[in-house]
């Protein structure tokens, strides 16, 4: 049964770069997609994108151009990394195993963004 | 962007009601759609996925269907519990961006 844990710095300032990291246990690494999530505050989730284990992407074109997805085989470990980061990126952010269907979520990180 | 459109935003029902909501998208999704379960404080949790494919361990009183358009979906909770008060999302995977509908929050009476 996989497992993910979370984790990453829960407080940035504008501008900052946003780094969560997300470990896989319980499963083989290859066996799904990895993707990241977000919920804003009083809004609804947001798919940011998916990694698979050779690191083929596929990014949310809304946030394309601050976001990079990266795989780390050898400790069953993919990263997510927003960059230039403002106060509309406040948000929780989940890790979750799958593509077709999230068959797991991780329990989420509350990520605050403010001067 | 495909935009998945939920009804209603927020409902109230008594333990033991036949609770629906609904899912429209934009375009079809053929059967690329999956409901979700959130809870304050804790991990989502997928409920069904493919339309209609009930999740291993979710409690069978949780059903899902389509109307075979592939745009017109429905969550089915056949005898509300105190427990599945939560708030509840779908979302298509059949393009990029996969898309969430807006949530459907449930409470109980």
């Amino acid at each position: 049964q996989v497992q993910l844990q979370q984790w990453g710095a829960g407080l940035l300032k504008p501008s900052e770069t946003l780094s969560l990291t997300c470990a896989v246990s319980g499963v083989s690494f290859s066996t799904y997609y990895w993707s990241w999530i977000r919920q804003s505050p009083g809004k609804g989730l947001e798919w940011i994108g998916e990694i698979n284990h050779i690191g083929d992407t596929n990014y949310n074109p809304s946030l394309r151009s601050r976001v990079t997805m990266s795989v780390d085989t050898s400790k069953n470990q993919f990263s997510l990394k927003l960059y230039s980061v403002t106060a509309a990126d406040t948000a929780i952010y989940y890790c979750a195993a799958g593509q077709v269907w999230l068959v797991t979520w991780g329990q989420g990180t509350l990520v605050s963004v403010s001067s | 962007d495909i935009q998945m459109t939920q009804s209603p935003s927020s409902l109230s029902a008594s333990v033991g009601d036949r609770v629906t909501i609904a899912c429209r998208a934009s375009q079809t999704v053929s059967a690329y759609l999956n409901w979700y379960q959130l809870k304050p404080g804790k991990a989502p949790k997928i409920l069904i996925h493919a339309v209609s494919s009930l999740q291993s361990g979710v409690p069978s009183r949780f059903s899902g269907s389509g109307s075979g358009s592939g745009t017109d979906f429905t969550l089915t909770i056949s005898s509300l519990q105190p427990e599945d008060s939560a708030t509840y999302y779908c979302q298509q995977t059949y393009s990029i961006p996969r898309t969430f509908g807006q949530g459907t929050k449930v409470e109980i009476k």
